[in-house]
């Protein structure tokens, strides 16, 4: 199975200031019709994750500027360009290029 | 909108089984998959399969194969998965998600999940 390594584990955060987050596959991720599956996942206290990010740097619909995704091969960031507080909460890349899908173990990102 | 609600939460015994729900709306169900997850208490996320909403195809994470079932019905556009011989590990918020056609690459909408706790 791909691992995924997430990268820090904790993020303490000063609001307004940068974070990023570093996530690293065991194998490449680039599939055979060219796209790299990488998703980034925002998980707030007692909700549902929410997909920010696909395909490595595809934004969603909804989802702030401020939240920006890029990397290539097996090496990925997520960045946060200011954090807020509605930021707080534990963010997870996932692979579905190979068989089975599997996720980061996660960052959690907390304020100062 | 696009939205899956799922069942409700379950409290089983040890060697029991439980089926969950999930009732998509706002989209042409046969047009995508759905991925199950889950999340044991103050862990991260696992998958455990996927299913092919149109073609019943199923792909099932190695580790539950034989103990799992995911199925849907087309006809009230509600998902379900069914895992058997329940052991305590096992006790985990569940959740559905939109899938592709293909499999385990979109996971754009989620359910609010289902906690099932295993215990004697």
């Amino acid at each position: 199975d791909v691992v995924m390594t997430q990268s820090p584990l904790s993020l303490p955060v000063t609001l307004g200031q940068p974070a990023s987050i570093s996530c690293r596959s065991s194998q490449s991720l680039v599939y055979s019709d060219g796209n790299t599956y990488l998703n980034w996942f925002q998980q707030r206290p007692g909700q549902s994750p929410r997909r920010l990010i696909y395909k490595v740097s595809n934004r969603d619909s909804g989802v702030p500027d401020r939240f920006s995704g890029s990397g290539s091969g097996t090496d990925f960031t997520l960045k946060i360009s200011r954090v807020e507080a509605e930021d707080v909460g534990v963010y997870y890349c996932m692979q579905g290029t190979h068989w089975p899908a599997t996720f980061g173990g996660g960052t959690k990102v907390e304020i100062k | 909108q696009v939205q899956l609600v799922q069942s409700g939460a379950e409290v089983k015994k040890p060697g029991a089984s439980v089926k969950i729900s999930c009732k998509a709306s706002g989209y042409t169900l046969t047009s995508y998959g759905i991925s199950w997850v889950r999340q044991a208490p103050g862990q991260g996320l696992e998958w455990m399969g996927w299913i092919n909403a149109d073609n019943g195809h199923t792909n099932y994470t190695r580790n539950l194969q034989g103990r799992v079932t995911m199925t849907t019905d087309t006809s009230t556009s509600t998902a379900h998965m069914e895992l058997r011989r329940l052991r305590s590990d096992d006790t985990a918020m569940y959740y559905c998600t939109r899938d592709s056609y293909g499999g385990y690459d979109l996971f754009d909408y989620w359910g609010q999940g289902t906690l099932v706790t295993v215990s004697s």
